[in-house]
């Protein structure tokens, strides 16, 4: 089946730092990638959608300049947390449909982001 | 946006116990599907259903779209340990778009 993995698995930053999530695609090309959230105990709320070689589409409510997403590849998506603070910290997730897909999202294992 | 309520928000069964759950919505949906959770990791796609009045099967889970479009329901039969877990619907209008419910969390004691 499709494999979608996401590296790295947890980080732990401090304030003011930038990180970077790689999604990846292991087994299949996928024209889209999302990116979800998930605080403790709570759903999964879409962040951005990724479309490879063009620019993200934003949720409401989520800054496109603190959250960078770079879709160059059909198999590679990144979110990049610039200036990162503990408010911040959160389960990252992100999915990836596979091209000739209709509808099924394949998630990645997550991220786990803290920020000191 | 579309709202998914989903419930119940969590579960206490003993092993060998049915368990059911499900998802209404104010607006209809294409796509209603059924993801497993596990502490740490991604959703995991159980039951997919695209077409309304749609009844899935996979192994012990069982999941219909309603007639309406505007709900789901997912059963699961003979609970094992391994069940435990989050269990979330979600529902899909077009291509890009996913919401999902707050979850239902799953506890089988042996």
């Amino acid at each position: 089946g499709a494999v979608v993995s996401q590296h790295p698995s947890w980080v732990i930053c401090k304030s003011g730092t930038s990180v970077k999530i790689e999604c990846r695609s292991l087994d299949f090309q996928a024209t889209t990638m999302f990116w979800y959230r998930q605080f403790p105990k709570q759903s999964l709320m879409l962040m951005a959608t990724s479309n490879e070689g063009s620019k993200a589409t934003y949720e409401q409510g989520v800054e496109k300049d603190k959250f960078l997403i770079n879709h160059a590849s059909l198999t590679l998506s990144t979110l990049t947390v610039t200036s990162a603070h503990p408010e911040d910290s959160s389960f990252y997730i992100c999915s990836a449909r596979e091209t000739s897909s209709y509808n099924e999202q394949f998630f990645g294992p997550g991220t786990r982001l803290t920020v000191l | 946006g579309q709202q998914l309520n989903q419930s119940p928000q969590s579960m206490f069964i003993q092993e060998g116990e049915d368990v059911s759950m499900n998802c209404t919505s104010s607006s209809i949906f294409n796509t209603w599907l059924w993801y497993k959770q596990d502490p740490g990791e991604g959703p995991v796609l159980l039951i997919a259903l695209y077409k309304a009045g749609e009844l899935t099967s996979n192994g012990r889970l069982t999941a219909q779209f309603g007639i309406t479009r505007k709900d789901s329901f997912l059963n699961i039969s003979a609970s094992i340990p391994s069940d435990v877990g989050i269990y979330f619907c979600a529902g899909q209008l077009g291509n890009n778009d996913m919401r999902f419910g707050a979850g239902t969390r799953l506890t089988v004691k042996p």
